[in-house]
């Protein structure tokens, strides 16, 4: 299975800072099939980023992603209050499809 | 509207089963597959399996393979997750979610999930 591992565990920034998040993988990811998403205490994960750099349908341009292979980048260019929230990533591309272990951006 | 509604919360005994529900609406349910997702409280995302509603082919996660069930019901629009011999650590949330290609794209909705506690 592939392991995806979230640096770091928990990110404190203040409003209007850049956030910029890392997601390895312990082997390629197929075709970078590569997912972030969001979550928020007591709500479902909102997908933000599909294919390691696509956003998904109103998703503010603040955020995108990058990276290829194994090693991922989600940076929310100029964080905004309702972005202090859990981010994931997510392979999607191999059976069993696997999920990070999460980065909190917290405000400073 | 395009959603994903989820039935209500269960409080169940270690050793019985479980059943959630997940009715779509705002978009052609068997062009998607219907996958569940669970969350431990205060813990990270566990992907369980998943079922294609146009034939009924699941795929599971190892883990569960034995103790899950995924089915449809495509003239109600509904996907359905049964987990039995439950133990204390399935108490979680239970995500559905739709995915449009196997292998090709994440899940790009989710309902609102169920919250399902196993204790004595």
């Amino acid at each position: 299975e592939i392991v995806l591992t979230q640096s770091p565990g928990t990110l404190s920034l203040s409003p209007g800072e850049r956030a910029t998040l890392s997601c390895r993988a312990s082997q390629t990811i197929s075709s970078n099939y590569l997912a972030w998403y969001q979550q928020k205490p007591g709500q479902a994960p909102r997908l933000l980023i599909s294919g390691a750099s696509s956003r998904a349908t109103g998703i503010p341009d603040r955020f995108s992603g990058s990276g290829s292979g194994t090693d991922f980048t989600l940076t929310i260019s100029r964080l905004e209050p309702e972005d202090f929230a859990v981010y994931y990533c997510q392979q999607y591309g191999t059976s069993p499809l696997t999920f990070g272990g999460g980065t909190k951006v917290e405000i400073k | 509207q395009v959603q994903l509604v989820q039935s209500g919360a269960e409080v169940k005994k270690p050793g019985a089963s479980v059943r959630i529900s997940c009715k779509a609406s705002g978009y052609t349910f068997t062009a998607y597959h219907a996958y569940w997702v669970r969350q431990a409280p205060g813990q990270g995302l566990e992907w369980v399996g998943g079922v294609n509603p146009n034939n009924g082919v699941t795929h599971y996660t190892q883990k569960f393979q034995g103790r899950v069930t995924m089915t449809t019901d495509t003239s109600i629009n509904t996907a359905y997750m049964e987990l039995s011999t439950l133990r204390s650590d399935d108490t979680a949330m239970y995500y559905c979610t739709r995915v449009l290609r196997l292998l090709k794209d994440p899940f790009d909705l989710w309902g609102h999930g169920t919250m399902v506690t196993v204790s004595s």
